[in-house]
């Protein structure tokens, strides 16, 4: 199995607030995992990418930030939300053959 | 800069007709394309995908056309259903970007299909 967990589903949060979202997933170690975000109107964007614990790259400057304290655990996070930071977020991995989704969080900053 | 677009923002076809969405790419180095599916408030589903050692795979109704010199793909789906109205996502990867032999994907903006009944 080749399975994404994402959490919350959905999310409304005040400007100015923090954010962390999790997503854990299961099957081959040592997954590629990524951040992407789908803004209204928009294709998705790769936020950011992490080949291993503690290695993350970043794609676009932003007020988001992504850590990886696990093998299988991706996590997004914001100190202080933007109404901008509004959107569907993905986490998505490789390995194992593939590219597979989670079934996303839609935020909405207010 | 958007190196892969997908320049109709919705396409709309009757039940039984051909659906055809287009994409074009500007990086040579792209050598992977894949089409991904979406339902609203749910992650892309994979369709289908085409090396570009290839200029044609298919998959039931689903049919992928690459033209690299034109630097160019294609999804066709014939017939086309009411069940396949989403949106429709082109992707392409180059190798080795990330450590796997897909690695960083990236995105058109997406065309809205709607098939009406």
């Amino acid at each position: 199995s080749q399975t994404i967990h994402q959490w919350p589903a959905t999310l409304v949060q005040p400007v100015g607030s923090p954010l962390s979202l999790e997503c854990t997933v299961e099957g081959t170690s040592n997954p590629n995992l990524y951040w992407y975000r789908q803004a209204a109107g928009r294709g998705l964007q790769l936020l950011f990418y992490s080949v291993g614990i503690g290695q993350i790259s970043s794609e676009v400057p932003q007020n988001l930030s992504a850590s990886r304290p696990q093998d299988r655990q991706f996590i997004l996070s914001s100190k202080k939300l933007l109404l901008s930071d509004s959107g569907f977020y993905l986490c998505a991995r490789t390995g194992g053959g593939g590219y597979t989704f989670g079934s996303g969080t839609r935020l909405t900053v207010v | 800069d958007q190196q892969v677009k997908q320049n109709s923002p919705s396409l709309s076809v009757q039940e039984g007709r051909i659906s055809i969405l287009n994409c074009d790419y500007t990086n040579s180095m792209f050598d992977y394309f894949l089409w991904y599916k979406k339902y609203p408030a749910e992650g892309p589903t994979f369709l289908i995908s085409i090396s570009s050692i290839k200029d044609k795979n298919e998959d039931g109704r689903f049919t992928v056309f690459l033209n690299k010199s034109a630097k160019h793909l294609s999804l066709h789906i014939v017939p086309s259903q009411p069940g396949d109205s989403a949106v429709y996502f082109c992707a392409a990867s180059g190798k080795n970007a990330g450590g796997t032999s897909y690695g960083k994907l990236t995105f058109g903006q997406g065309t809205i299909l709607t098939v009406h009944p």
